[in-house]
């Protein structure tokens, strides 16, 4: 199973850019990067996945580093409700989906 | 909303005893995944049903089981229950069986052994 790291904790102002680092330097070919979030009193909840290139949606980017050992989630403009704790976890199979302890994102006004 | 439900919201027993938590997935979604989140082991994956067919199987104890019904709707069964298994369990779906979509989570449910 490969073995994630991030961060503890991150503070982030409001409107401005988060970029939140993950190291899977265990990570073999056929591993996805997935990336959940949850809120308090919540369910985490899908950010974004990705494989080998960097990838865009409505909520976050994913940059993934050339030899994918480690990746940085970027939320362009920060808000109060992307308070939450941010799960890296890079997979190949259900088995594998165990989430580490994440970071804590805070966001100031 | 994600569109996973689940139910009891709480649950409060014994040690000892049995319970049953129920989770229906999303419209469409074939695939049900149980996690345990407890505040010292972070999110474990228990187990993944697809299409009533159980598919993987991660750090679930023996005292546990689950099963997926011909409605989709999936049980975790949980025995002998010990302090330990004090935690949030959630159930999460997804539309396939393998790892690269989306997972959708249920609001959890919160189980206190006493």
């Amino acid at each position: 199973d490969a073995k994630t790291t991030q961060p503890n904790s991150m503070e982030s102002n409001e409107e401005e850019p988060v970029h939140l680092p993950c190291n899977h330097s265990t990570i073999s070919g056929t591993d996805y990067i997935h990336w959940y979030r949850q809120l308090p009193s919540q369910g985490p909840e899908y950010v974004i996945h990705g494989l080998t290139s960097n990838v865009n949606n409505r909520m976050a980017s994913l940059a993934i580093a050339e030899d994918r050992k480690s990746s940085t989630l970027i939320l362009h403009r920060a808000t109060l409700r992307d308070a939450a704790v941010y799960y890296c976890k890079s997979s190949s199979s259900a088995r594998q989906l165990t989430f580490g302890s994440g970071t804590q994102l805070t966001v100031l006004p | 909303d994600s569109g996973v439900t689940q139910t009891p919201k709480h649950l409060i027993t014994a040690t000892g005893q049995r319970v049953t938590l129920r989770c229906s997935p999303r419209s469409g979604d074939l695939s049900v995944y149980w996690y345990q989140q407890s505040l010292d082991q972070g999110l474990q994956f228990l187990i993944q049903y697809y299409n009533g067919e159980e598919r993987a199987k991660g750090n679930i104890l023996e005292r546990f089981s689950a099963q997926q019904f011909p409605d989709l709707h999936s049980e975790l069964n949980l025995s002998s229950l010990e302090l330990g298994d004090s935690a949030l369990y959630f159930c999460a779906s997804s539309v396939g069986w393998t790892v690269e979509g989306e997972q959708f989570f249920g609001p959890g449910t919160r189980l206190t052994v006493l």
